[in-house]
């Protein structure tokens, strides 16, 4: 009964490196997200993917890369990591059934510092 | 421009009190608003859909309230409990397109025995 799986939980980056944050789906969801959440802000999307192979912009793509090669993975790439990308990084996914209706899921969260 | 609003930011309330928290929202053309739950360090977990036509729905201790006219949704908690320290997040889907969920940044709950 796993859900959506994020690793890792937690991470710290120096300034410039390059890491991946990794999420898993076990519903057959066609759809999954990146969202990052920030103190005093809601939820902004950064990619998401409507269905294997496609992927498109969020609200915040920039510094960021996307990769949904398995439906039930989507990885998200830091390429060269800032402070600014210090934030809780949520991984969702949904089945779309074209009322809209359908639930988000959402995984645990990476809580990634970059320093 | 498409924004969710949810107030208080913050609420501190004494366990077995109930409590109602607040979403306006400009989005358009709208399609349904969700509450979501959000434990600490944990993912938001959906509590409650209103879609155009519904004006309440409960789930358990939760009721929640829509009125399209005024764009104006809330979240009553009653008998609260110290589980429900969370934060409660209000998202507000656009119609049309694959993904448009406005999210609201939440209002942070604390129950105190």
């Amino acid at each position: 009964n796993a859900g959506v799986t994020q690793t890792p939980k937690f991470q710290v980056l120096k300034t410039g490196q390059s890491m991946t944050l990794q999420c898993a789906q076990d519903m057959n969801h066609n759809s999954m997200y990146w969202y990052r959440q920030d103190p005093g802000m809601g939820l902004r999307l950064i990619y998401y993917s409507a269905s294997e192979g496609t992927t498109d912009k969020g609200e915040v793509p920039d510094g960021y890369n996307v990769s949904r090669l398995k439906k039930q993975n989507f990885l998200l790439g830091l390429e060269s990591a800032a402070p600014s990308q210090t934030s809780v990084y949520f991984c969702a996914s949904s089945y779309l059934d074209g009322t809209g209706n359908t639930e988000a899921f959402f995984g645990q969260g990476t809580r990634l510092t970059v320093v | 421009k498409n924004q969710v609003e949810q107030s208080p930011q913050s609420l501190i309330i004494l366990e077995g009190k109930n409590c109602t928290l607040q979403c306006n929202y400009t989005v358009s053309p709208f399609s349904n608003l969700r509450w979501y739950k959000q434990d600490t360090g944990r993912g938001p977990v959906s509590l409650t859909i209103m879609t155009f036509s519904e004006n309440t729905k409960s789930n358990g201790r939760y009721t929640a309230t829509l009125d399209a006219d005024t764009k104006q949704s809330s979240l009553h908690i009653t008998a609260s409990q110290l589980s429900d320290s969370a934060s409660y997040i209000c998202v507000v889907r656009r119609s049309g397109g694959y993904n448009k969920l406005i999210f609201g940044a939440g209002t942070r709950l604390a129950v105190h025995p």
